[in-house]
């Protein structure tokens, strides 16, 4: 069965603090996916990385993809209150006899930042 | 914004009914994708659709069923609604050619209570 886990579930974190959330899956995928998500709200996107060591900023988030060890990290630098939301990474390993594309969500970081 | 509308944006059902969801894709794309997200859960795949047919199913039973029209908007419909049910419905749109990158973009979502 495919997993995509994520670690922490919850992190409470205080503002100007560094912190790291990690996404491990278990099936070959050479994509992976990062959402933000506020309460009620829909998916918004945040990163798509398609390479092995690809890695992309934006602002004080950061992510990275290690493909071979099946390892997503999202990086938080000096953390502020309007980051707080849930985060998720997805993997979207593609079936060859349908060509189906799905995403396989991870069980998502629920984000606190503390002021 | 991601261009992907999906209606109602709200809606209440009693156990036992039927209900429709509704999806209009992003311009240019002829997949679609639905997803439903559970309170405090990260988004399952239900099924996708590529070309007017069903190209891919999750593990949901068959009383969830959709349709994708000519213009590549959607319908879910679920029958029978049972209290889990109650969830948020997230569509997702893309453009598949060949086996290339099918980014999929996420609608608002619509939240259906069933009580």
């Amino acid at each position: 069965e495919l997993k995509v886990e994520q670690n922490p579930l919850f992190l409470s974190m205080q503002e100007g603090k560094n912190y790291t959330i990690y996404c491990n899956y278990s099936t070959t995928s050479d994509r992976l996916y990062w959402y933000r998500q506020d309460p009620g709200k829909s998916l918004e996107s945040l990163f798509v990385l398609l390479s092995n060591g690809a890695v992309k900023q934006e602002g004080r988030l950061m992510a990275s993809l290690d493909t071979k060890a099946r390892l997503s990290t999202l990086h938080i630098t000096a953390a502020v209150h309007d980051l707080s939301a849930t985060y998720f990474c997805a993997v979207a390993p593609l079936t060859f006899n349908s060509g189906t594309y799905k995403y396989i969500f991870g069980t998502g970081t629920r984000l606190k930042v503390l002021a | 914004e991601t261009g992907v509308t999906q209606s109602p944006t709200h809606l209440i059902k009693t156990r036992g009914q039927q209900v429709t969801l509704r999806c209009s894709s992003q311009s240019g794309h002829n997949t679609v994708s639905w997803y439903q997200q559970a309170l405090g859960q990260g988004p399952q795949f239900i099924f996708q659709y590529y070309r007017e047919e069903e190209n891919g199913r999750g593990n949901f039973p068959p009383r969830f069923s959709g349709l994708q029209f000519p213009n590549y908007s959607s319908e879910l419909n679920v029958n029978a609604l049972e209290l889990d049910d109650s969830a948020l419905y997230l569509c997702a749109s893309s453009l598949k050619y060949g086996r290339g990158i099918y980014e999929q973009y996420f609608g608002p979502g619509t939240r259906l209570t069933v009580t």
